[in-house]
């Protein structure tokens, strides 16, 4: 088992443009998480998928953020319009039904410039 | 509301014991982690306690609970080099189903020779 894959790692991107990132869970994993870590912070809630069902959506994830899994396998969180504000780590981790363990992938972290 | 709160930083030398402290507010935590980031990196999950026990112990990590106090603590015994990173400590309300982890800002720990 490889453990949740995200990409890329890294993003540079200027305010304004539209980002779209990727991750793989585990695989057999049913609910996928996608957290927001900002310098000096621990990580913060965005939205959680159980198989393609988005279940839960934070506060955080204004109308600029959309996340999809379409076939319950991979997800992607899309930005649009970046602001600077944006700039953080995004974090995803993933569970198996029954288990209350999240494992996390190593992150991919975005600076809008 | 759910709050968990850590110190900022820890120091102590390689071989002595590391004692990491955290606080929560919301009595109807289920489970509590600890998770560790290293530089650059995601979360490395260390181990976890389910809230109606007292202490889980896992070879160099002891954790300890005191449910009535909200004060959850991660003992790493003959404390390595290779243990300096930020630990955080997280809670969630799980029921059987995915529930969303609540972090705090993370304490990084620093061990000198």
């Amino acid at each position: 088992d490889t453990g949740v894959s995200q990409d890329p790692r890294h993003k540079i991107t200027k305010r304004g443009q539209n980002v779209t990132f990727r991750c793989d869970p585990i695989s057999e994993h049913n609910r996928l998480y996608w957290y927001r870590q900002t310098l000096g912070q621990g990580p913060e809630f965005l939205t959680y998928f159980q198989n393609e069902a988005q279940l839960e959506k934070s506060r955080l994830l204004s109308d600029r953020f959309s996340a999809e899994r379409p076939k319950g396998s991979f997800s992607t969180l899309e930005i649009q319009r970046t602001e600077q504000g944006d700039s953080a780590m995004y974090l995803c981790a993933s569970s198996l039904p029954g288990e209350e363990t999240q494992y996390f992938g190593p992150g991919t972290r975005l600076l809008v410039l | 509301g759910e709050d968990v709160e850590q110190s900022l930083f820890l120091s102590v030398r390689e071989g002595d014991s590391s004692v990491i402290n955290c606080t929560y507010t919301d009595s109807s935590s289920t489970y509590l982690y600890w998770y560790k980031q290293e530089p650059g990196a995601g979360l490395q999950l260390l181990t976890y306690i389910f809230s109606n026990m007292d202490m889980k112990q896992d070879q160099r990590l002891t954790v300890l609970l005191n449910k009535k106090d909200k004060h959850l603590s991660l003992r790493i015994a003959d404390t390595q080099t290779g243990d300096s990173a930020i630990y955080f400590c997280a809670e969630s309300m799980g029921t059987g189903t995915a529930s969303k982890l609540t972090f705090g800002t993370g304490t990084r720990l620093q061990v000198t020779l």
